[in-house]
Order: structure tokens, then sequence, then C-alpha cells
């Protein structure tokens, strides 16, 4: 159980285009899903808590213009990085909490690597 | 002072010995506590939870939790060159998002 799926799982794509990344939670349904961003040999950084239903929670320093967020479902949310620099080239980690349960463990996809050229 | 400190490492244990990973936290809100492993390139994996105080096992993982000194652990029993990996502490304190360290990277030589 506790499955999260990511797709796609790498992209390249030119500067200034826009790339969607989608995350799903495969059995068991997700209120709350987080978006994470990680830089070669660096901790993992949070980006932005995205809540079912309503607007994204970003943490500070992060672009919300920038990083679009849609939690459409109990099961999909979606990162768009709008207008992608070769800056914004990185491992983009998705997790989900499970709704139905009150613990807190957040459960990893299996992240998207995006190269911007 | 970081939220949630780690010793960077890396940690180097032979196969078969114990590998002791250590975490100290500073808020003492802090309610829940977790271990994940990320190899090289992937994804966190949770490995261990733990929510009170005292050891809780999982096969050949242990996590131990002292609230009073703001101290979680996770002991690796017959550590295994395939747990050769960087582990991440994680701390709740109540609210949806977790808080990581910034990992240790643990070595298991054949």
């Amino acid at each position: 159980g506790a499955v999260v799926s990511q797709h796609p799982s790498w992209v390249i794509c030119k500067s200034g285009t826009s790339v969607k990344i989608e995350c799903r939670s495969l059995d068991f349904q997700a209120t709350t899903m987080f978006w994470y961003r990680q830089f070669p040999k660096q901790s993992l950084m949070l980006m932005a808590t995205s809540n079912e239903g309503s607007k994204a929670t970003y943490e500070q320093g992060v672009e919300k213009d920038k990083f679009l967020i849609n939690h459409a479902s109990l099961t999909l949310s979606t990162l768009t990085v709008t207008s992608a620099h070769p800056e914004d080239s990185s491992f983009y980690i998705c997790s989900a909490r499970d709704s139905s349960s009150s613990a807190y463990e957040q459960y990893f996809g299996p992240g998207t690597r995006l190269t911007v050229t | 002072q970081k939220e949630v400190e780690q010793n960077s490492g890396p940690l180097s244990v032979p196969e078969g010995a114990i590998a002791s990973l250590n975490c100290t936290y500073s808020d003492r809100v802090s309610q829940s506590f977790f271990w994940y492993r990320q190899y090289s390139g992937k994804s966190p994996e949770l490995i261990m939870s733990i929510y009170s105080n005292g050891d809780k096992e999982d096969g050949r993982f242990t996590a131990q939790l002292n609230k009073a000194s703001q101290y979680v652990s996770l002991l690796i029993r017959d550590s295994q060159p395939s747990d050769s990996a960087t582990y991440l502490c994680a701390v709740n304190r109540g609210f949806q998002k977790l808080v990581f360290g910034t990992g240790t990277r643990l070595l298991v030589s054949p």
C-alpha cells in the first residue's frame, strides 16, 4: 500500500517553455500533497503544500507564479514549472499523506528529473 | 541552530555490524518522528516512524526516541552493503509538513 506515482520520470525542455509534472496517490486518498526540490548532493527542500480544492501554500522564497500547483482531486496534484530556465533544472519529488490516517507519514513518489536546456 | 540536525557522515561500518544513526531536533513540541532512506538518484523511502519515548523495532531496524533529550536514533543491525544510502531524519510538529535533516550518508563495506 501507500504508493505514489509521478509522471514523467524525466523531462528535457527548452528554456522559456512550461513543464507539467503529475503526482498521483494510487491506493489511498490524499487531501494533502507536498512538492519538494532537490539539487545534487543537497537535502530536500519543501516548495509547497498542495491542498485538495484550495490554493497551495508556498514556502518562503518560492515563486507561486512560476511554480503553479493544482490539486484537483483526492488522488492527483500537478506542478507546472512556467517559463523554465536552466536554473530550474533539478529533481522534483512529490509526497502524499493518507487522508484516512491520523499519522503524519508522507509517502514519496519516484521523482521527476527536469533538465532545462 | 537547525530544526533537525544530523551528522552528514559518511558513517562507515563493516558488513554485519550495527550502524547507529543519530538525529537531534530543536522544537520540544515535535510529536512524530520518521526515518527515510534515500539511495543516490532516487526519492526517499519511509522505513520507520516513532511517536512515543522508547524503542520501536521492525526487522533489522530499531528507532529510539528520547523526547526529554530531543534525540531520535536509528539502529541497523547486521548491516548489509545494500543498506548504503543516505538516511534522513524527519520531524513533525503537529502540522502537516515535515522538517527534514540534511541526512547521514551510510557506507557498509563488504
